[in-house]
């Protein structure tokens, strides 16, 4: 079956604009997190939804926001960008709570 | 390829031999511990997981520990191949929700 998969790959923004990433999880899987990778603070959880509501959020400035729709497809969005916000924006799906979680290629975010 | 780590602690490893990787983790309300593998331009790679009520679990060439006692979890890997060198991350959580807690990495390197 497929895998998990994020559009676009990468994407080059400047700062104070913002962005749009989506992620399509495995067929039938119904929670959708997003983390956030950089060299310096590692992998970060950013937000879960489950059945379009979300369920868990981390540490993160409300700059950072979600949404799943109801074909289980989430995107997240990242206004008023910062040249830190540059990052690997990494998605995984699961089926239920105790299933492992299957993370997407990630989209590479640029801020110049 | 993706840089996920400038910084990373880094294990070399002789072909054939065997590889253990150490993390320690911090919440001891955890209920499930994660071994994630990621090579360069793709996303986390689940490897074996382990319930925080069991101290060891077996998997294909890979053995996972826990002790509690000292928060700590290792991934031992039998006969490492040169499939095996990548980064490897120890991720926690709760059995409700699907928020993971990463540590921070170590890079594997296996030499021929």
């Amino acid at each position: 079956k497929a895998g998990v998969t994020q559009t676009p790959r990468y994407l080059i923004k400047t700062r104070g604009q913002q962005v749009t990433l989506s992620c399509s999880p495995i067929s039938g899987h119904r929670s959708v997190s997003w983390y956030q990778q950089t060299p310096g603070q590692g992998l970060q959880f950013l937000f879960e939804y489950f059945s379009e509501t979300q369920r868990n959020k981390g540490n993160f400035p409300g700059r950072f926001s979600g949404r799943q729709f109801s074909n289980s497809r989430s995107e997240m969005n990242v206004s008023t960008l910062e040249l830190g916000d540059s990052a690997l924006y990494l998605c995984a799906s699961s089926l239920r709570d105790t299933y492992e979680q299957y993370f997407g290629p990630g989209t590479r975010l640029t801020v110049t | 390829g993706e840089s996920v780590g400038l910084h990373l602690p880094t294990l070399s490893v002789q072909e054939g031999d065997n590889s253990i990787i150490n993390c320690a983790y911090s919440n001891s309300a955890s209920d499930y511990f994660i071994w994630y593998k990621q090579e360069s331009g793709k996303g986390p790679q689940f490897i074996i997981d382990i319930r925080s009520n069991m101290d060891k679990r077996q998997g294909q060439r890979v053995t996972v520990l826990l002790n509690k006692t000292v928060k700590h979890l290792s991934l031992q890997i039998a006969a490492t191949q040169p499939g095996d060198s990548a980064v490897y991350f120890c991720a926690e959580k709760r059995a409700a929700g699907n928020k993971l807690t990463f540590g921070g990495g170590t890079r594997v390197l296996v030499k021929p």
